[in-house]
């Protein structure tokens, strides 16, 4: 089916543990981000990359690592999984900018980790 | 530096208008979104506002742009219990089309 897709939808790990989330867009969209989402904070960029072989941190980068190289797929790899990494994690994607000028991004329906 | 806040919580009846606020900090935003979240589910566009406007009309839901309050409002005319949802006002910063998203108001319809 057409659209982004995340897995798993649900994962629940230990502390200490690495864990993969994945993601998968099939509009060939250039940007794709990931979020995360905890109650009183909205949602808080994790990493973007505006093509594949381009990545850059967002603002919660930290116990955190990506890597694109298909244009299709961001996976978010937590290396070594903490508590406070609990939390329901969002990946996007939109257009470039040129001949998208609403910027939109497209969300996934979200990964729920839960850090025993 | 770059903050949008919202209020978290609101309540109407069904039928009637809401009004969710949003506040934001960088005046260089050229994009202004309203993004809705049900239950379980990712976010999804509502409608958006270019930074050069002072208002957007979309059927039921009407924006409001204060550029120099910095501050932006989402309409829902006529609500109904399925516009229950958390909605997330955003702005965009920076060349990498960056989003900046304020907590998400969550709106509680009831009859």
């Amino acid at each position: 089916d057409a659209g982004i897709t995340q897995s798993p939808r649900y994962k629940i790990t230990e502390t200490g543990r690495q864990v993969t989330l994945m993601c998968h867009q099939t509009w060939s969209h250039s940007y794709m981000f990931w979020y995360r989402q905890d109650l009183g904070h909205g949602l808080r960029l994790i990493y973007y990359s505006a093509a594949a072989d381009i990545t850059d941190k967002g603002e919660v980068s930290d116990g955190y690592v990506v890597s694109r190289s298909k244009t299709e797929n961001f996976p978010l790899t937590l290396e070594s999984a903490t508590r406070s990494q609990t939390s329901v994690y969002f990946c996007a994607s939109s257009e470039t900018t040129v001949g998208h000028r609403n910027y939109e991004q497209y969300f996934g329906p979200g990964t729920r980790l839960t850090v025993t | 530096g770059e903050d949008v806040e919202q209020s978290l919580f609101l309540s109407v009846r069904e039928g009637d208008s809401s009004v969710i606020n949003c506040t934001y900090t960088d005046s260089s935003s050229t994009y202004l979104y309203w993004y809705k979240q049900e239950p379980g589910a990712g976010l999804q566009l509502l409608t958006y506002i270019f930074s050069n406007m002072d208002m957007k009309q979309d059927q039921r839901l009407t924006v409001l742009l204060n550029k120099k309050d910095k501050h932006l409002s989402l309409r829902i005319a006529d609500t109904q219990t399925g516009d229950s949802a958390i909605y997330f006002c955003a702005e965009r910063n920076g060349g990498y089309n960056k989003l900046i998203f304020g907590a998400g108001t969550r709106l509680a319809v009831h009859p």
